[in-house]
C-alpha cells in the first residue's frame, strides 16, 4: 500500500512549456486533490474530483487543467507554464467526507517542485 | 471567508518541554478540523482529526482540542522530542447545506523546533 504517489519529485520548466503532474492512490479513495503550496502562503486548492469522470476548480484554478479517468489518477496539466506556478504542488485523497461516512483525513503525496523560469 | 490563523508562526523549546501550539478560524461553521505535521521537503501527515461535534482527540503524546463556538483550536505536545521538529499545521473543512463539503483551509503553519 503506497498511498499517494507523486511524480516527478522535481521539475525546471521554461516559460510557455507543459508537462503534466501526475499523481496516483492505491487506497480506493473517492476524493482526490491538488495544492499547490507557497513560502508563507499556506496550501491553496488548484483543483479537485469526488470521482472517476468528475472534477471541478477549486481557488486557484487559472493556468492548469485536470482529468479523472480512472479512480486511481488524478493528473494535472500546466499548459504554457509562468513563472507565477513556481511553487510546490501537493496531491491528496480522502475516502469521502459525506455526512454519515466516517471523517476520512486527508492523505498527501510527497510533493513536486516545480520552477518555471 | 474562512481565515485560518496560526501563532505562532515558529516556536523553539527545550527537549522534555511540555506545549501548546495555536490554531484560530474566523467562520464557526466547520465539519471538522485537522491537525498536520510537515517535515522538510515532504509532504503532509495526518496527526489527528476532530469532528465538529467532538470537544477533543488524543493520540500517543498528542492531544487537539476544538472549541468550535470560539473559533479556536489547540494541539498539545507533551514530553517534546527532536523528532517532534517539524512545521504543524490545521486546516478546517467547511460546512455546507449541500452536504458536500471538499474544501479544507489551511493556515500557514508553526515551525517548531525541539533542541536537544
Amino acid at each position: 500500500n503506497a498511498g499517494v504517489t507523486q511524480t516527478p519529485k522535481f521539475r525546471i520548466l521554461k516559460i510557455g512549456q507543459s508537462m503534466t503532474l501526475q499523481c496516483a492512490q492505491d487506497m480506493n479513495h473517492n476524493y482526490m486533490y491538488w495544492y499547490r503550496q507557497d513560502p508563507g502562503m499556506g496550501l491553496k486548492l488548484i483543483y479537485y474530483s469526488v470521482g472517476a469522470g468528475i472534477t471541478d476548480k477549486g481557488e486557484v484554478p487559472n493556468g492548469y487543467n485536470v482529468s479523472r479517468s480512472t479512480t486511481e489518477d488524478f493528473p494535472l496539466r500546466l499548459e504554457l507554464a509562468a513563472p507565477s506556478q513556481t511553487s510546490v504542488y501537493f496531491c491528496a485523497s480522502s475516502y469521502s467526507h459525506r455526512v454519515g461516512f466516517n471523517n476520512s483525513p486527508l492523505h498527501f503525496g510527497n510533493g513536486t517542485r516545480l520552477t518555471v523560469t | 471567508k474562512q481565515e485560518v490563523t496560526q501563532i505562532p508562526a515558529a516556536l523553539s523549546v527545550p527537549e522534555g518541554e511540555n506545549l501548546v501550539l495555536n490554531c484560530s478560524f474566523t467562520d464557526s461553521a466547520i465539519y471538522n478540523l485537522q491537525w498536520f505535521r510537515q517535515d522538510p521537503g515532504k509532504g503532509l501527515t495526518s496527526l489527528l482529526l476532530i469532528q465538529s461535534s467532538q470537544r477533543e482527540q488524543t493520540s500517543g503524546r498528542l492531544n487537539a482540542s476544538l472549541d468550535k463556538s470560539s473559533g479556536r483550536s489547540t494541539l498539545y505536545i507533551a514530553a517534546s522530542q527532536p523528532g517532534d521538529s517539524a512545521t504543524y499545521l490545521c486546516a478546517v473543512r467547511r460546512e455546507n447545506s449541500g452536504g458536500s463539503n471538499y474544501k479544507l483551509t489551511f493556515g500557514k503553519g508553526t515551525l517548531l523546533t525541539v533542541n536537544p
